[in-house]
This record gives C-alpha cells, sequence and structure tokens, in this order.
C-alpha cells in the first residue's frame, strides 16, 4: 500500500533553516511527481511546491520562493523539503503528498504531516 | 484570502443533504481545470474524495458527488452521518500563478 512519511519538523528561530523529507513506499516513486503542501494552525491547506517525476522541473508558491528548494532522491524514494531563512508564518503542519498530473494536479495520498514551529 | 472561495461553514441534521461551493476564476476553475475535493476529519491528514470534478475515488461512498460548472463548483452529500463532520477543501490548478490552489475549507457540523 502507498506511504508517505515525513520527517524532520521542529521548532526553530527565525531566520534559521529546516530540512524535511519524505520517504516513500508502496508504489514506484521515480513515475510521479510529487508536492509539499502545508497547513497553519487552525487554518486551511497551501500548497507549496512540486517537483516532476524526473526532478527537471519544480514550482514554487511565491511565498516561498527564493527560500524553500523542493529535491528528489529516486534512488531512495524520497523528498525533501530545504527551508531558509525561516519566517513565522511558515509555521505549519508539513505534508508530502503523491500528484497525479490531469488537467492540473491532484492528490490522491498524503504523509501524515510534520509540524514545523518557527518561533523564537 | 485563499484563491478559490467556499464558505467558512455548513450544518445538516442526520440523513439531510448539504451542498458546499467552491467558486473560482477563468484562471483556474474556468480556465478549465480540474476541481478535486479533499475531506480532512479532525487530526488527520486530507483524504482526496472527489477528483476530476465528478469522480470518486474507490471506497469513497456515492453519498459523496460533485460537480462544476462555469467557475464553480460544488460537493453535494446527501444522507449525512454523524462521521461526515469534518472540514472540506476544493483544489485546483491556477495558470496564471503556476501553482495548485486550494479553497480555504468549510466545516461540515452534522447537528
Amino acid at each position: 500500500q502507498v506511504q508517505l512519511v515525513e520527517s524532520g519538523g521542529g521548532v526553530v528561530q527565525p531566520g534559521r533553516s529546516l530540512r524535511l523529507s519524505c520517504t516513500a513506499s508502496g508504489f514506484t516513486f521515480r513515475n510521479y511527481g510529487m508536492h509539499w503542501v502545508r497547513q497553519a494552525p487552525g487554518k486551511g491547506l497551501e500548497w507549496v511546491a512540486v517537483i516532476w517525476h524526473d526532478g527537471n522541473n519544480k514550482y514554487y508558491v511565491d511565498s516561498v520562493k527564493g527560500r524553500f528548494t523542493i529535491s528528489r532522491d529516486n534512488s531512495k524514494n524520497t523528498l525533501d523539503l530545504q527551508m531558509n531563512s525561516l519566517r513565522a508564518e511558515d509555521t505549519a503542519v508539513y505534508y508530502c503528498a503523491r500528484g497525479i498530473a490531469a488537467d492540473g494536479y491532484r492528490f490522491d495520498y498524503w504523509g501524515q504531516g510534520t509540524l514545523v514551529t518557527v518561533s523564537s | 484570502q485563499s484563491v478559490l472561495t467556499q464558505p467558512p461553514s455548513v450544518s445538516g441534521a442526520p440523513g439531510q443533504r448539504v451542498t458546499i461551493s467552491c467558486t473560482g476564476t477563468t484562471s483556474n476553475i474556468g480556465a478549465p481545470y480540474d476541481v478535486h475535493w479533499y475531506q480532512q476529519l479532525p487530526g488527520t491528514a486530507p483524504k482526496l474524495l472527489i477528483y476530476g470534478n465528478s469522480n470518486r475515488p474507490s471506497g469513497v461512498p456515492d453519498r459523496f458527488s460533485g460537480s462544476k460548472s462555469g467557475t464553480s463548483a460544488s460537493l453535494a452529500i446527501t444522507g449525512l452521518q454523524p462521521e461526515d463532520e469534518a472540514d472540506y477543501y476544493c483544489q485546483s490548478y491556477d495558470r496564471s500563478l503556476s501553482g495548485s490552489v486550494f479553497g480555504g475549507g468549510t466545516k461540515l457540523t452534522v447537528i
């Protein structure tokens, strides 16, 4: 069965960095685009970034461009999100999600999420 | 301010029917890109509920249905059950933003 397990969350000071990881299993990882979606406490969902199946294309929401970098290792079935220059407004649960590309994207499997708290 | 607009809350009694609207623009729903719906039970990750405007993944009861017209979409839930109490999100793609967008979410209360 498809499983996505995030790790790497924690408490970090503003301006510092954090790296999240997502380990995938139960499907052919290299065939799918992968996404990060976040949810601030008590708020709605916000799409953060996508990386295509082959890693050749990456797109980000405007609020994280230049600060976050999405990457993947298809040999290890892992997805990463390097987050630099963190701000209080980046505080959220971060989910990795498998994307199905068809007239845009849909997210058919989600991890359980990892909480990132940016606070001094 | 979310790109897609949903009502913050809806409610209904067990057995009743409720609908949740999702309004976008010609840059997303009206482009036309597909609309997808997610159910988020308290304390859990979102789950895909409806995809491609009106399709149900395997295992989703036929009490849940979706539709789309122009720049709007709707999720209908018939025969409301207490376990349907959750947050519901619509999602599409926005060509101006070159990324996926969500509605602000609708909290369904089964009274």
